[in-house]
């Protein structure tokens, strides 16, 4: 039972462009959402998260949307770079019951120069 | 300092080496995990460590044993391994066990032969 979708595999884009990066979730009891970018060999670095409560968050090129009554967020990135080019997670965690993150299968982003 | 250290990077070991990982955080944070991470697949989490207590074990075969000696150092014993139980073991920590942003460490790469 996968309760936190990405459904693109891959994605690619050009430099300078928007990236946008798409998460669904099937747990109405999940609170708190967060991305992270994870290159080969490192593990996963925190991007930026957003709680329920709230639509949007913005942090420099990075924008996350929620939509709760769809249970779909989503990550945008603009302008995107060459260095963008990595594989980000999206998870997800009910506060009130601990700090369980739920990961996403992954979006592959490819950054062309 | 944001950084989570694990030791080693990489290990290789047989299926009756008893083997230890290690995580060690200096940021304060009172919260600490294992994951498991396979080729391609998101983070699993294994276990959750708050105030030093075990808080969460995902039902993970007795043969890792996790031990948090202090609220700095978290370690994964390894005895009687499977190959299949070869991964990226993933190390993270949060401020606080109860929703927050967790950052993770590089990781060991461990092949059970």
């Amino acid at each position: 039972d996968q309760q936190v979708k990405q459904n693109s595999p891959s994605l690619s884009v050009q430099e300078g462009r928007i990236s946008i990066l798409n998460c669904d979730y099937t747990n109405s009891m999940f609170d708190y959402f967060l991305w992270y970018k994870k290159y080969p060999a490192e593990g996963p670095t925190f991007l930026i998260s957003i709680s329920s409560i709230k639509d949007k968050n913005e942090d420099g090129r990075f924008t996350v949307f929620l939509n709760k009554s769809a249970k779909h967020l989503s990550l945008h990135i603009v302008p995107s770079q060459p260095g963008d080019s990595a594989v980000y997670f999206c998870a997800a965690s009910v506060k009130a019951a601990g700090n369980k993150l739920t990961f996403g299968g992954g979006t592959r982003v490819l950054v062309k120069p | 300092d944001t950084e989570v250290t694990q030791t080693p990077k990489h290990l290789v070991m047989g299926m009756t080496n008893k083997k230890s990982l290690k995580c060690e955080q200096h940021m304060g944070h009172r919260a600490m995990y294992w994951y498991k991470q396979k080729a391609k697949k998101p983070p699993e989490l294994m276990f959750v460590y708050s105030y030093e207590k075990l808080s969460i074990n995902e039902s993970v075969p007795s043969r890792f044993s996790p031990e948090c000696p202090n609220s700095s150092l978290l370690n994964l014993h390894l005895h009687a391994l499977q190959p299949e139980d070869s991964a990226l073991y993933l190390c993270a920590s949060s401020q606080v066990p109860r929703g927050d942003e967790q950052y993770f460490g590089p990781g060991t790469r461990l092949t059970v032969t």
